[in-house]
């Protein structure tokens, strides 16, 4: 069986300045890790994933992850947040190679960026 | 490309009646999944189908759940009778394959009351 632990359910953070969403996670077997973003009204969005290779993966807008195998932790930061990252963020874990098979999700975390 | 289409949008019931969510995936995606979304939780994946045949129906409460891909296409999960608990919002997401991203659809917000 495999969990996702989100210990913040809302965070707050000031515009321009960093911000780091904590994702724990515990399987018995390989995982793939990956963090979503749901914006209003809007569906989810694939932010970034870990399969293999390096433990560090980004996204296209400024995000990063970094896999921590030793913590089982994938904590996603961003050096500099902007209004427009306001948004629900879902930490999920697989243990099938795959983009959705078998996935279970965290609680997610409330980005709240404050101007 | 069109996204993953669902609807209605929003559903109120009251409670032992009956209700149908609509999905229609990417074309060409082969495989397609419900999740159920209950407030302040994640998504919880209630049926996977690949083409139209069911990959996994592990957590779905076959005893008031249904769902069919009769043509391997749209998709269609009906609640019959519906319960107080059951008030979340339905996601239906699809994918290329089993080993590719899922994009998921707006969600239907069902009202149990």
């Amino acid at each position: 069986a495999q969990s996702v632990t989100q210990l913040d359910s809302q965070v707050p953070v000031f515009e321009e300045a960093p911000v780091e969403l904590r994702c724990n996670y515990s399987s018995s077997v390989s995982v793939y890790l990956f963090w979503y973003v749901q914006y209003p009204n809007q569906g989810l969005q694939l932010l970034l994933k870990y399969l293999s290779g390096s433990t560090l993966v980004k996204s296209i807008n400024g995000f990063e992850a970094e896999f921590n195998k030793s913590q089982t932790s994938f904590h996603l930061r961003k050096p500099s947040v902007h209004i427009s990252d306001t948004a629900e963020y879902f930490c999920a874990v697989s243990d099938r190679l795959g983009g959705a098979d078998g996935l279970t999700f965290g609680k997610g975390t409330h980005l709240i960026i404050q101007p | 490309e069109a996204g993953v289409a669902q609807s209605p949008r929003y559903k109120i019931i009251e409670k032992r009646q009956s209700v149908a969510f609509w999905c229609n995936p990417i074309s060409g995606h082969a495989t397609l999944y419900w999740y159920q979304q209950i407030l302040g939780q994640g998504p919880k994946l209630l049926i996977q189908f690949q083409n139209n045949g069911v990959v996994d129906d592990s957590q779905l409460p076959k005893d008031r759940f249904s769902a069919e891909r009769l043509k391997g296409v749209d998709s269609t999960l009906k609640i019959q009778p519906a319960k107080l608990e059951d008030s979340a919002v339905y996601l239906c997401a699809s994918s290329l394959d089993r080993s590719t991203e899922a994009f998921f659809g707006q969600g239907t917000r069902l009202t149990v009351v």
